[in-house]
């Protein structure tokens, strides 16, 4: 299958701080890109669609401006967040779409924020 | 409102029974992927199935999507504790939906030996 990437796997920061998460597609371009944030024993949640070039379409009551994407390329794209607080703290996960609507995920970045 | 009702959500059994977990829905998914997560790792692709009556198996697993396209069930024959994790079934809705997955809820699934 697929391989996507993610870095870093796991951060500690302070509140405060604002952490990046880079997530790449290794060895196909993907045009669109989804971030998720899941916690423990839980499904996944969709927080936004990243699309290559254009702006990223957020879902339901995820903030725009706390969590700053971009995709930049067809083989990355970026999620920040913004002034982290404790609440933020979670593990984060990015796939890759292709045009067979199979996604292929990364292995997730594990966020603590103190 | 959840769109793909996934079950049982907890299971624990006993190394070689056998197990089926359920994907169901209301609504018509133009394709259905089963995906196995460990902790602290993200989701691997089991299989993806798109053709209503659809059999996929692998190895000890295997996948059916139901004839309508609303519902997708995962059996495991001779469970092994290496099959342990979270399974999670996702819908898509086509073009119009612009790629996006719908989850069920997971599956933890836990094989004793």
């Amino acid at each position: 299958g697929a391989v996507v990437s993610q870095h870093p796997s796991w951060v500690i920061c302070k509140s405060g701080t604002s952490v990046k998460i880079e997530c790449r597609s290794l060895d196909f371009q993907a045009t669109t890109m989804f971030w998720y944030r899941q916690f423990p024993k839980q499904s996944l949640m969709l927080m936004a669609t990243s699309n290559e070039g254009s702006k990223a379409t957020y879902e339901q009551g995820v903030e725009k401006d706390k969590f700053l994407i971009n995709h930049a390329s067809l083989t990355l794209s970026t999620l920040t967040v913004t002034s982290a607080h404790p609440e933020d703290s979670s593990f984060y996960i990015c796939s890759a779409g292709t045009p067979l609507e199979t996604q292929y995920f990364g292995p997730g970045t594990r966020l603590l924020v103190l | 409102t959840q769109l793909l009702e996934q079950s049982p959500q907890f299971l624990s059994i006993q190394e070689g029974e056998n197990l089926t977990v359920y994907c169901n829905s209301s609504s018509v998914f133009s394709s259905l992927q089963w995906y196995r997560q460990e902790p602290g790792e993200g989701p691997v692709l089991l299989v993806t199935v798109v053709t209503g009556g659809e059999v996929k198996k692998l190895k000890r697993l295997t996948f059916q999507f139901g004839d309508a396209r609303k519902d997708s069930s995962l059996h495991i024959t001779a469970a092994q504790p290496g099959d342990t994790g979270l399974y999670l079934c996702a819908g898509a809705r086509g073009s119009s939906n612009t790629g996006k997955l719908i989850f069920g809820q997971g599956t933890t699934l836990q094989v004793k030996p």
